[in-house]
């Protein structure tokens, strides 16, 4: 099977604008989670769908956004850009139906710059 | 609320040697445990994983048994590579349905293997 994959890899954005990145998850999977990398705040979620719904919400302004496609395909969004907003965003997949049990596979992420 | 904790790093080691990387977590619940692994520039990867008390996960020479009574999961490796030079995350997911698809991760520990 194909692995999680993130578009675009890289992004360079300016304050203020917004950006849209892309999670195709593992075929099959049906929940996506999303998770922001960085140096001093380490890995730490922000959403997970499954099945077209938000599941659960990690503790981010409402400018972080995402929904899911029928296809569970996912998209996540920021508006209004900050400086802190530089990161790597990385997806997840998993199948989405045993709970704490189920593996996340994770994919390359999305490299964010903001200037 | 949930936590895990990470020795810190960076862990020097010579190729060859033994690893041990020590991993506590803090859970309302009966969490599943997990390791990672991320190379400069990659995603992560899932290394190994326990879902109850007492399992022990093991993958590509890597082992951690998932202790409850002492809170731990801690890593080990009898002989390092060079290419096991990486960041190490330890992570938790609480089942309930207020946690679904939420990984909770440590400060990640990096791991520099010389030859």
């Amino acid at each position: 099977k194909a692995g999680v994959t993130q578009t675009p890899r890289y992004l360079i954005k300016t304050r203020g604008q917004q950006v849209t990145l892309s999670c195709s998850p593992i075929s099959g999977h049906r929940s996506v989670s999303w998770y922001q990398q960085t140096p001093g705040q380490g890995l730490q979620f922000l959403f997970e769908y499954f099945s077209e719904t938000q599941r659960n919400k990690g503790n981010f302004p409402g400018r972080f956004s995402g929904r899911q496609f029928s296809n569970s395909r996912s998209e996540m969004n920021v508006s209004t850009l900050e400086l802190g907003d530089s990161a790597l965003y990385l997806c997840a997949s998993s199948p989405g139906t045993s709970g704490g049990t189920d593996t996340q596979y994770f994919g390359p992420g999305t490299r964010l710059t903001v200037l | 609320g949930d936590s895990v904790t990470q020795m810190e790093g960076p862990v020097t080691l010579s190729e060859e040697a033994f690893l041990t990387i020590n991993c506590t977590y803090t859970a309302t619940g009966y969490p599943s445990l997990f390791w990672y692994v991320q190379y400069p520039g990659e995603g992560l990867q899932l290394l190994l994983k326990a879902t109850k008390a007492d399992d022990k996960g093991s993958n590509k020479g890597f082992e951690a048994t998932y202790r409850k009574e002492t809170t731990s999961f801690h890593l080990e490796k009898g002989s390092v590579q060079v290419s096991d030079s990486a960041v190490y995350f330890c992570a938790l997911s609480d089942p309930g349905s207020s946690n679904t698809g939420k990984l909770i991760f440590g400060q990640g520990t990096t791991l520099q293997v010389k030859p």
